[in-house]
């Protein structure tokens, strides 16, 4: 039973350079979310989305573009990296209308903008 | 913005003792969550707790919410070293599934 999974774990890139983290999920959730964890500023919402060809803005979504074209799979893209987007970001989904209201999160993707 | 804070930020204690961590938050909830984050890794959900109920238990783990101070707490008993990790209070926002999350309260339980 994998969860959420996230890729790659670490990547290291250039000022200006783009790139997509990965996320997927086996659970069939509805709802997915990308949160990015910085020292001291807890976790903040990128963006989310409710269900296949949904998607809204969280608390801080400048520099960073999502789709979700199927269930399971839910990209995060930045466009053209700044030195502060340097983060940890986590994918996290969970089923809609759950009693327990659990956001499973992946384990996270480390990255470095030089 | 962040609707909650945790405090302590950072509480040590050992082995044994009791661990309390406190959230406050600004606005109307319908539920307040718990989270636990070990170094390096995902959270991992620990409790919801509803507006109508006052405390909830899972093991050693007891969590109380007062609407009319607007505030919860986590309460760890006996603690253990495997319990070192950071908890995260987190709210859904304005009613809808987007959830908010605090900053966090770092334990440290020393053998």
């Amino acid at each position: 039973n994998a969860g959420v999974t996230q890729t790659p774990k670490f990547q290291v890139l250039k000022t200006g350079q783009s790139m997509t983290l990965q996320c997927a999920q086996d659970m069939n959730h509805e709802y997915m979310s990308w949160y990015r964890q910085d020292p001291g500023m807890g976790l903040r919402l990128i963006h989310y989305s409710v269900g296949a060809g949904i998607t809204d803005q969280g608390e801080v979504p400048n520099g960073y573009n999502v789709s979700r074209s199927t269930t399971e799979d839910f990209p995060l893209r930045l466009l053209s990296a700044a030195p502060s987007q340097t983060s940890v970001y986590f994918c996290a989904s969970s089923y809609r209308g759950s009693y327990t209201g659990e956001l499973f999160f992946g384990e996270g993707s480390r990255l470095t903008v030089l | 913005s962040q609707q909650g804070e945790e405090d302590p930020q950072a509480l040590s204690i050992q082995e044994g003792e009791n661990a309390t961590m406190n959230c406050s938050y600004k606005t109307s909830i319908n539920n307040l969550q718990w989270y636990r984050q070990n170094s390096g890794r995902g959270l991992v959900h620990l409790i919801l707790i509803r507006s109508n109920e006052r405390e909830k238990h899972s093991g050693r783990l007891r969590v109380t919410l007062d609407t009319s101070k607007k505030s919860s707490s986590l309460l760890i008993t006996a603690s253990r070293a495997a319990d070192t990790a950071s908890y995260f209070c987190a709210k859904p926002q304005g009613g809808s599934e987007k959830l908010v999350f605090g900053k966090g309260t770092k334990l440290t339980v020393n053998p």
